[in-house]
């Protein structure tokens, strides 16, 4: 069966630090990849999408970076954490023949 | 015009009750429709996909108007376990295949 790990599950980050958060998908190949964020009392937001290795797609432009250097691999970067990047990160996973979306467990994060 | 709009709620219901949420969509090319539950501070949970001529699984029932562009859930005899707050999801074609979330509809069901 698949599964998806993301890590770390909690992080709180100085505003101007660095930020990666990862996740890696099991059981499947070629699977599109997501990465959502969803603020305190908002709805999910996609940041990026992802249909193959080095193929990202952004929504929305600010000082986040997504990198998928392997097929099962996704990474979501920042080089500067604003404060208003605290949220709730979700990575997610969906077949490649468009069908359900499945999240990981997310990765909640404070930038103070 | 959002892209996926439903009433945040609360609805507070007592246990049995039935109760009904709606979702409007924007996009008319929009091919798959789709249900999520989320707990407080947990990822989304695929609760049911959302078929063309209706589907239901056991007290949850989800219906698709693809000429009014909203989709529904219905959940008969409500337990105090469906308090959630219930995603309406909808894929939107394009530049590639990527799905959108409305903000969700809180339910709390009472004792």
């Amino acid at each position: 069966s698949q599964t998806i790990h993301q890590w770390p599950a909690t992080l709180v980050q100085p505003v101007g630090s660095p930020l990666s958060l990862e996740c890696t998908v099991e059981g499947t190949s070629n699977p599109n990849l997501y990465w959502y964020r969803q603020a305190a009392g908002r709805g999910l937001q996609l940041l990026f999408y992802s249909i193959g290795i080095d193929q990202i797609s952004s929504e929305v432009p600010q000082n986040l970076s997504a990198s998928r250097p392997q097929d099962r691999q996704f990474i979501l970067s920042s080089k500067k954490l604003l404060l208003s990047d605290s949220g709730f990160y979700l990575c997610a996973w969906s077949p490649r023949v468009p069908g359900e979306l499945f999240f990981g467990e997310g990765s909640r994060l404070t930038v103070l | 015009r959002k892209e996926v709009e439903q009433d945040p709620g609360p609805f507070n219901v007592p246990e049995g009750a039935t109760v009904a949420f709606n979702c409007t969509y924007s996009n008319s090319a929009s091919q798959s429709f789709f249900w999520y539950r989320q707990d407080c501070r947990k990822e989304p949970k695929l609760l049911m996909s959302v078929y063309s001529s209706g589907n239901e699984d056991g007290r949850f029932t989800a219906q698709l108007n693809r000429a009014s562009q909203y989709i529904s859930l219905l959940i008969r005899d409500s337990k105090l376990s469906d308090s959630a707050t219930y995603l309406c999801v909808v894929n939107r074609l394009g530049q590639g295949f990527s799905f959108i979330f409305g903000k969700g509809t809180r339910l709390l069901v009472k004792p």
